[in-house]
C-alpha cells in the first residue's frame, strides 16, 4: 500500500523566510501526490497535486512542490512565508493501487509556526 | 460555484445516541468521501460513494454507515456513539467518472459525544 512520511511534526519560520516542508512516499511506481492546507477547525485546502508530467508544480498562495523519484519525495516550497500561511500542511497520496482514485491516506502533519 | 458544504457545523450528543451528518458535494462532481479527524492527528478514511454505492471502506466499525443520494449528496450515520467517536468529521467531493480523483473537502462537522 502506498504511504506518505511528514518528518517534521512542527516548523517554525520568520515571516519573510523561506520554507520548505518534507514529505516522503513509499510507491512503487509513480505515484499521485498531494498538498493540503488546514487552519484550525477548518477544513482541508488543496494546494497542490502531482499527477504525471513536470516534476516541478505550481499551486495556489504562491506555493510549489517538487517530485524527485530518486529521493521518494515531493517537498512543499515557498520563496517567502506570510504570517498568514500559518496552519497544518498535510500531503496524502490515493491508495487505490496506482489509480488516482479511492482513499487519500495522509502524512501525520506538519505545523507551520510563522514568527513577525 | 458552491464548494463542498456540510451540516450541521457543530453537534454535541451523548454516549448511545445516533447520529447524522450531511453533505453536499462541489457542483459537478459524482464521488463522496468521509474522513474522521481526531484532534491532532491527520484524517482517517472511512468510505466513499460513488454511483450510490459504497466502493470502498477504511477500517471503520459498522456502527459507521453512509448514504449517496441521486443528486449525489451523502449521509454519514453513526449509531451506538462512543466517546472516542468524537472528532471533526470531514466530507469530500470529487469527479471520479473524469478520471483523475482530486478530492476537496467540506469545511467539516465537529462531533462532541458525552
Amino acid at each position: 500500500a502506498q504511504s506518505v512520511t511528514q518528518p517534521d511534526i512542527h516548523i517554525t519560520v520568520s515571516e519573510g523566510a523561506s520554507l520548505e516542508l518534507r514529505c516522503n512516499y513509499s510507491y512503487g511506481a509513480t505515484p499521485y501526490l498531494f498538498w493540503y492546507v488546514q487552519s484550525p477547525g477548518q477544513g482541508l485546502q488543496l494546494l497542490l497535486k502531482y499527477f504525471s508530467g513536470d516534476t516541478l508544480v505550481q499551486g495556489i498562495k504562491g506555493f510549489e512542490a517538487e517530485f524527485k523519484r530518486s529521493q521518494s519525495s515531493f517537498n512543499l516550497r515557498k520563496p517567502s512565508v506570510h504570517w498568514s500561511d500559518a496552519a497544518e500542511y498535510f500531503c496524502a497520496v490515493p491508495n487505490a493501487g496506482g489509480t488516482s482514485y479511492g482513499k487519500l491516506t495522509f502524512g501525520q502533519g506538519t505545523i507551520l509556526t510563522v514568527h513577525p | 460555484d458552491a464548494g463542498v458544504t456540510q451540516s450541521p457545523t457543530h453537534l454535541i450528543k451523548t454516549r448511545g445516541q445516533q447520529v447524522t451528518l450531511r453533505c453536499s458535494p462541489k457542483s459537478g462532481h459524482d464521488t463522496v468521501s468521509w474522513y474522521q479527524q481526531a484532534l491532532g492527528q491527520e484524517p482517517q478514511f472511512i468510505f466513499q460513494y460513488y454511483e450510490e454505492e459504497e466502493r470502498q471502506r477504511g477500517n471503520f466499525p459498522d456502527r459507521f454507515s453512509g448514504h449517496q443520494f441521486p443528486n449525489y449528496s451523502s449521509e454519514l450515520n453513526v449509531n451506538a456513539l462512543l466517546l472516542g467517536d468524537s472528532a471533526l468529521y470531514l466530507c469530500a467531493s470529487s469527479f471520479r467518472t473524469g478520471g483523475t480523483d482530486t478530492q476537496y473537502f467540506g469545511p467539516g462537522t465537529r462531533l462532541t459525544v458525552l
